[in-house]
């Protein structure tokens, strides 16, 4: 099977960066993906790692390390709505496989 | 696209009573996934579709639950009877087979049963 590990809260000052951490135990590995999830609203996504390294998109940016079986999702000058809930995910197969999702980071931006 | 769409919004039904949730995923996706989330269990995977197709049914909880997709447009979550510990937020979600891995998420059905 697998599991998925990441911090239940963190909170950041606005206009700060923080990483919210995923480790993953599973039998293979395809890829690690991240979701946004506001309060009352449905999950987003918002990026994908399949190798290693960084991937930016904006001032958020995921990290993947698979020999670690590790990855972090680090999100730049925090704005206030950036208070959400952000899970990982992970695919352990190929493309017809579904997602396995973390428990989420609950993330509070306070000014 | 108008997105996944999902109804009804939010539904409040008594105990024992059928439950009926509908969804309309994006045109052109080949899977379908409808999901469970609650605060103690998190988001977790009831069944899914590809091309109309259920694929995997593992995370059903029990009989009371049962999914079709009767065409690539369409799919129902059909709980019956309902129990208390159904309650809450279920979503619907689709993707391209390619790109799996970034599913679009419908708003969601708030189930209260009491």
């Amino acid at each position: 099977g697998q599991s998925l590990e990441q911090p239940s809260e963190v909170t950041a000052v606005e206009g700060a960066i923080v990483q919210i951490n995923c480790t993953y135990q599973t039998s293979g590995f395809y890829g690690l993906s991240w979701y946004q999830q506001h309060d009352g609203g449905a999950p987003t996504f918002l990026s994908y790692n399949a190798l290693d390294g960084l991937e930016e998109t904006g001032r958020f940016s995921s990290f993947l390390s698979r020999s670690d079986s590790y990855g972090y999702l680090l999100l730049q000058e925090l704005q206030m709505k950036d208070s959400a809930s952000y899970f990982c995910a992970v695919r352990d197969h190929s493309g017809n496989t579904p997602l396995v999702f973390g428990k989420g980071t609950r993330l509070s931006v306070i000014a | 696209d108008a997105g996944v769409i999902q109804s009804p919004r939010h539904e409040v039904t008594e105990m024992g009573q059928e439950v009926t949730l509908r969804c309309k995923p994006i045109s052109g996706h080949d899977y379908l996934f409808w999901y469970r989330q609650t605060m103690m269990r998190g988001l977790e995977l009831l069944i899914y579709f590809n091309n109309n197709v259920p694929i995997d049914d593992s995370g059903m909880p029990e009989d009371r639950f049962s999914a079709k997709m009767p065409n690539a447009s369409f799919s129902t979550l059909k709980i019956q009877p309902s129990e208390p510990r159904d309650s809450a937020v279920y979503f619907c979600a689709s993707s391209l087979e390619r790109t799996s891995y970034e599913q679009y998420f419908g708003p969601g059905t708030r189930l209260t049963v009491t």
